[in-house]
């Protein structure tokens, strides 16, 4: 089973400054899919981004974008100008392209703090 | 569209008691899966699902039945609860395709607490 590893589980950031998540994964698929999930205390996981393998182009979404390094098998989030909203837990997650049972595989998380 | 509905979102049990989460949707999607969320381990896949009458273990499947009779519901059934049990449950769906929308859309999640 692939695996996905997080090793920030808390990270803090000022208001209007930037911050990067990191993460990595392990597999030996060419394949695959990678999301970041944000989960607030209402519990709601939602999805923040997403990055197919087979793009080179780093994804962006609004003050979201990411680093993908796949031959490192490293795929980071940086948060832009960053907002109190912005305050959440934080989920890596890959999916593979190719398996019947279309699991995802998730980290352990990284909860991060908005300093006013 | 109300995506995934998951209910309860609270229960408190007895330890040896039984019951069922219920999660449904409406997007039509093949995939569903259970999760469990606990402190420091991530969401972690109970059981799944690949199409109506089609259902298979994932990481942590002990203790845990599902059954999927149509597309749009995948119960959780607890067989006898016990306070290991005690976690934070999602129900997820997805689609198969490569184009967009290939993620997981998740219910609200239901705090279980095994007393």
């Amino acid at each position: 089973a692939q695996t996905v590893t997080q090793s920030q589980p808390e990270m803090s950031v000022q208001e209007a400054e930037t911050v990067t998540l990191s993460c990595t994964y392990d597999t030996s698929e060419s394949d695959y899919y990678l999301f970041w999930y944000k989960q607030p205390p209402s519990r709601q996981m939602i999805l923040v981004i997403r990055q197919e393998a087979y793009k080179q182009q780093n994804a962006t979404e609004n003050r979201f974008s990411v680093n993908f390094q796949k031959a490192a098998k490293s795929f980071s989030l940086k948060i832009s100008d960053s907002q109190l909203g912005d305050a959440a837990m934080y989920f890596c997650a890959y999916r593979s392209a190719w398996n019947t049972g279309n699991q995802f595989y998730f980290g352990t998380g990284t909860s991060l703090t908005v300093i006013p | 569209n109300a995506g995934v509905t998951q209910t309860p979102k609270f229960q408190v049990l007895k330890t040896g008691q039984s019951m069922t989460l219920q999660c449904a949707q409406d997007m039509n999607h093949e995939y569903m899966s259970w999760y469990r969320q606990d402190p420091g381990m991530g969401l972690r896949l109970i059981h799944y699902s690949v199409g109506a009458g089609i259902t298979d273990q994932g990481e942590v499947p002990n203790g845990y039945n599902v059954s999927r009779s149509t597309t749009e519901d995948f119960p959780l059934r607890l067989l006898s609860a016990a306070p290991s049990q005690t976690s934070v449950y999602f129900c997820a769906s997805s689609r198969t395709d490569r184009g967009g929308n290939t993620e997981a859309f998740f219910g609200q999640g239901t705090r279980l607490t095994v007393v």
